[in-house]
């Protein structure tokens, strides 16, 4: 079966540190991978999608990047953080074909930057 | 590109009385429609779908309805409890795009 791993659990930074959370997945191959934010309170919004190796699509101008190194891995990034990314970061793995596309996600990774 | 809304924001009801959640979107070619539910500090999961070829589908006290024409589709609980509480997200397939999000309080 499908697994998703997402680290770290919880993470906190200074405003200007770099950042790299990690997300891997399991059981399955060219998965579509999607990275979102969800700051204390809100909804889930969608930061980067991948469909593929190298393929990357951002959705929020923001001082984050996103790269996809391997098949079946996704990292999200930040050369110099701010106030303003704290969050709870939210990786996931959407199926495709078949009856269902439903989203599995990661355990999640609550940052808090200070 | 996509566009979902969600209403409301909050939501309270009595033990027992049902809850409505609605969504609305965009693309007229969507065609698969989610509902998840995430309990505090976890992540979301899957409650409920329902594709395009049908206008509703049950499970137990959860049901989704769709109405392709408005382009709405909506998230039923009935007979709720307290351990229904939690933030309710409907998304779009297309880009996975999650719905603002629904808190749902259950008062006892």
């Amino acid at each position: 079966s499908q697994t998703i791993h997402q680290w770290p659990a919880t993470l906190v930074q200074p405003v200007g540190s770099p950042l790299s959370l990690e997300c891997t997945v399991e059981g399955t191959s060219n998965p579509n991978l999607y990275w979102y934010r969800q700051a204390a309170g809100r909804g889930l919004q969608l930061l980067f999608y991948s469909v593929g190796i190298g393929q990357i699509s951002s959705e929020v101008p923001q001082n984050l990047s996103a790269s996809r190194p391997q098949d079946r891995q996704f990292i999200l990034s930040s050369k110099k953080l701010l106030l303003s990314d704290s969050g709870f970061y939210l990786c996931a793995w959407v199926s495709s074909g078949g009856r269902r596309t439903e989203a599995f996600f990661g355990q999640g990774t609550r940052l808090t930057v200070v | 590109g996509e566009n979902v809304e969600q209403h409301p924001s909050t939501l309270s009801v009595q033990e027992g009385d049902s809850a409505v959640i609605k969504c609305t979107y965009s693309d007229s070619a969507s065609n698969y429609f989610p509902w998840y539910k995430q309990e505090l500090g976890k992540r979301p999961q899957l409650i409920i779908d329902i594709r395009s070829n049908v206008g509703e589908k049950k499970d137990q006290r959860i049901a989704v309805t769709l109405n392709k024409t408005a382009k709405h589709f909506s998230l039923h609980i009935t007979e709720t409890q307290p351990e229904d509480s939690a933030v309710y997200f409907c998304a779009a397939p297309y880009k996975y795009i999650f719905g603002t999000g629904t808190r749902l309080k259950v008062l006892a």
